[in-house]
């Protein structure tokens, strides 16, 4: 049971155009929300994260929209950059999660290729 | 400061082997967990040990296990490898493993079963 939806496999955007990247989940327990980016050959590196008492999350040109109505949350990257052209994960944290203090439901992820 | 180091690369086994997966966190950091990146599934959570001991397990088989160091690196091992453990295998450390701190990953470890 895939509790942490990425039904985009793949997405390509122009340099320059905003990049819409999107996620959903079922679990109502998730509170806290992350992102990860992940090149080939290289572990998945934290990106931007948000807060279910927040809606919104902004470092630079990366944006989280968090959607608790529709279990649902978005990144947005404007402007887009040949260098995103990488795979995100999105990821969910309950608390006490099964025990777990730590452990990360992950995406599927999405392919983003930014064409220049 | 050196990130998060994972032992051997790549590693072909066959089937019914065993394999042990290393991994050295970032310098401080005491909790380590592991995850299995196969296509179609994502990151699925394995384990996560602190302070030498396992706190945290997910749902996989017994097969896999794992353990922690004094130094807080830890090993993973798979026992009677079957075709399906074919996957990318990663380890995350951070500094004590709470729940909304940043956890990073090393490069992984790909495993191919034939």
């Amino acid at each position: 049971d895939q509790q942490v939806k990425q039904n985009s496999p793949s997405l390509s955007v122009q340099e320059g155009r905003i990049s819409i990247l999107n996620c959903d989940y079922t679990n109502s327990m998730f509170d806290y929300f992350l992102w990860y980016k992940k090149y080939p050959a290289e572990g998945p590196t934290f990106l931007i994260s948000i807060s279910s008492i927040k809606d919104k999350n902004e470092d630079g040109r990366f944006t989280v929209f968090l959607n608790k109505s529709a279990k649902h949350l978005s990144l947005h990257i404007v402007p887009s950059q040949p260098g995103d052209s990488a795979v995100y994960f999105c990821a969910a944290s309950a608390k006490n999660y099964g025990g777990a203090t730590n452990k990360l439901i992950f995406g599927t992820g999405t392919l983003l290729a930014v064409q220049p | 400061k050196a990130g998060v180091t994972q032992t051997p690369r790549y590693l072909i086994k066959t089937r019914g082997q065993q394999v042990t997966l290393s991994c050295s966190p970032i310098s401080g950091h005491r909790s380590v967990s592991w995850y299995q990146q196969t296509p179609g599934q994502g990151l699925q959570f394995l384990f996560e040990y602190f302070s030498e001991t396992q706190r945290n397990k997910g749902n996989f088989p017994g097969r896999f296990s794992g353990r922690q160091f004094s130094n807080s690196r830890s090993e993973m091992n798979v026992s009677t490898l079957e075709l399906g453990d074919s996957a990318l295998y990663l380890c995350a450390s951070s500094l004590t493993g709470e729940r909304l701190e940043t956890q990073y990953f090393g490069p992984g470890t790909r495993l191919l079963v034939l």
